[in-house]
């Protein structure tokens, strides 16, 4: 069966501080990868969105980044956090032609301070 | 482009009593749509998608929604609310004619079953 692994589930980082988070997905092969993010509790954000093996698409300008480096890993970073980064990250992957939906991981919950 | 619209930010509804949770979506051709539920600091969990055929799509844990082509709308229904069905509910799109993969989320609606 398909699994989708998220890690840290907390991270308290500084301003300025680098990030990474990472996620992996087993049981598949040629997933598409998404990060979204949540602030205050509500409503998703799409930040990044891979069909394959570094192909990335960005949806919204901003200090993060992504990438993919093996099939089933998907890395979000930034090299100096601001404050605005603060909130829930959410990594899910399909299968294309994506109308089967997503599965979601459990979500890093990030404070930068 | 695609988006998608949860009127109400908060539904209360007493257990056992039916709920219904609003969503209306935009897109140029025609929708898959989807239904997934949160829990407090969890990941999103699957309740229901429509595709095609059935206007009447039925879901996990007893959730149904009707998919109504002529006012753009996907609502969510269960007939009997629980207290444990109290979380927050997610509505989102993809539109299938144009070459965009990701779906397009509502902002959410938080429901409370009161016991």
């Amino acid at each position: 069966s398909q699994t989708i692994h998220q890690w840290p589930a907390t991270l308290v980082q500084p301003v300025g501080s680098p990030l990474s988070l990472e996620c992996t997905v087993e049981g598949t092969s040629n997933p598409n990868l998404y990060w979204y993010r949540q602030a205050a509790g509500r409503g998703l954000q799409l930040l990044f969105y891979s069909v394959g093996i570094g192909q990335i698409s960005s949806e919204v300008p901003q200090n993060l980044s992504a990438s993919r480096p093996q099939d089933r890993q998907f890395i979000l970073s930034s090299k100096k956090l601001l404050l605005s980064d603060s909130g829930f990250y959410l990594c899910a992957w399909s299968l294309p032609p994506n109308w089967e939906g997503y599965t979601f991981g459990s979500g890093t919950r990030l404070t930068v301070v | 482009a695609q988006s998608v619209a949860q009127p109400e930010d908060q539904v209360n509804v007493a257990e056992g009593n039916p709920l219904t949770v609003k969503c209306t979506y935009s897109v140029s051709g025609n929708p898959y749509l989807f239904w997934y539920v949160q829990y407090p600091n969890r990941g999103l969990q699957f309740l229901l998608k429509y595709i095609t055929g059935d206007n009447l799509v039925k879901g996990s844990y007893g959730f149904e929604a009707e998919f109504n082509k002529s006012q753009t709308s996907f609502h969510l229904k269960k007939p009997s609310a629980l207290v444990s069905d109290s979380a927050l509910y997610f509505c989102a799109v993809r539109d299938r004619n144009t070459g965009r993969r990701a779906l397009t989320f509502g902002s959410g609606t938080r429901l409370q079953v009161q016991p």
